[in-house]
């Protein structure tokens, strides 16, 4: 089993739609919860950086952890055909300074 | 956060070649990364590149084939060396602060073909 799970998909939403983007692990070490965003031929861009449990709302982004449940989240509102990007999940334990990166989720917002 | 510059942004490679990957900060950060990025994996971890002495590399990943240099705060470099069709992929850099768990920041990334 690895650290970190995430479904690559692709995921198809329409424009304005819900979206769900979710990450497992098994470390429950696990205190640093981040999720990235990587547009096509370009680097991962830190979108959400939250610590234990809790939500953390940025715009239309919220990020959710469940710590009992090992179980994190990025909710995406009123998505636009400009969030079609890979979403990466990635955590670290803290003082490593070194997260574990989850595979990414292809999304695709269509008009 | 820091404006990461990656050179060069890609390209192509003959086999048993090395290419060197440059990795510019605009502002001195504590710690950099290089990483690797294969379609559809995860991000894997090459090495830390630490200031004034040798990297650091993950499992899986020796000195004699990727040589890290980090002269100062600022700048490293990552030579793939003897290069094969299988180290075709994404290099990125990333930097951190290393301080109170700042989360890492990464460049565009190099895209390397091996023919």
């Amino acid at each position: 089993q690895k650290e970190v799970e995430q479904d690559p998909g692709p995921l198809s939403v329409p424009e304005g739609a819900i979206v769900s983007l979710n990450c497992t692990y098994s470390n429950s070490a696990f205190q640093y919860f981040m999720w990235y965003r990587q547009y096509s031929r370009k680097g991962p861009e830190l979108l959400m950086y939250t610590y234990s449990s809790g939500n953390k709302e940025d715009g239309r982004f919220t990020a959710q952890v469940d710590k009992s449940s090992k179980y994190i989240s990025l909710f995406i509102r009123d998505s636009q055909p400009s969030d079609s990007a890979t979403y990466l999940c990635a955590m670290e334990p803290g003082g490593s300074y070194i997260p574990t990166f989850g595979r990414g989720t292809s999304l695709i917002v269509h008009p | 956060s820091a404006v990461i510059s990656q050179k060069p942004s890609r390209d192509i490679c003959q086999r048993g070649t090395s290419l060197t990957i440059q990795c510019q900060v605009d502002s001195q950060v504590t710690m950099m990364f290089w990483y690797r990025q294969q379609p559809g994996q995860s991000l894997t971890l090459i090495a830390t590149a630490n200031q004034g002495s040798e990297a650091t590399y993950e499992s899986g990943f020796v000195i004699d084939k990727f040589p890290i240099s980090r002269p100062n705060l600022t700048f490293s470099t990552l030579t793939v060396s003897n290069m094969s069709p299988e180290d075709s992929s994404i290099y990125l850099c990333s930097v951190g602060q290393g301080g109170g768990n700042q989360p890492q920041h990464f460049g565009d990334g190099t895209r390397l073909s091996i023919l």
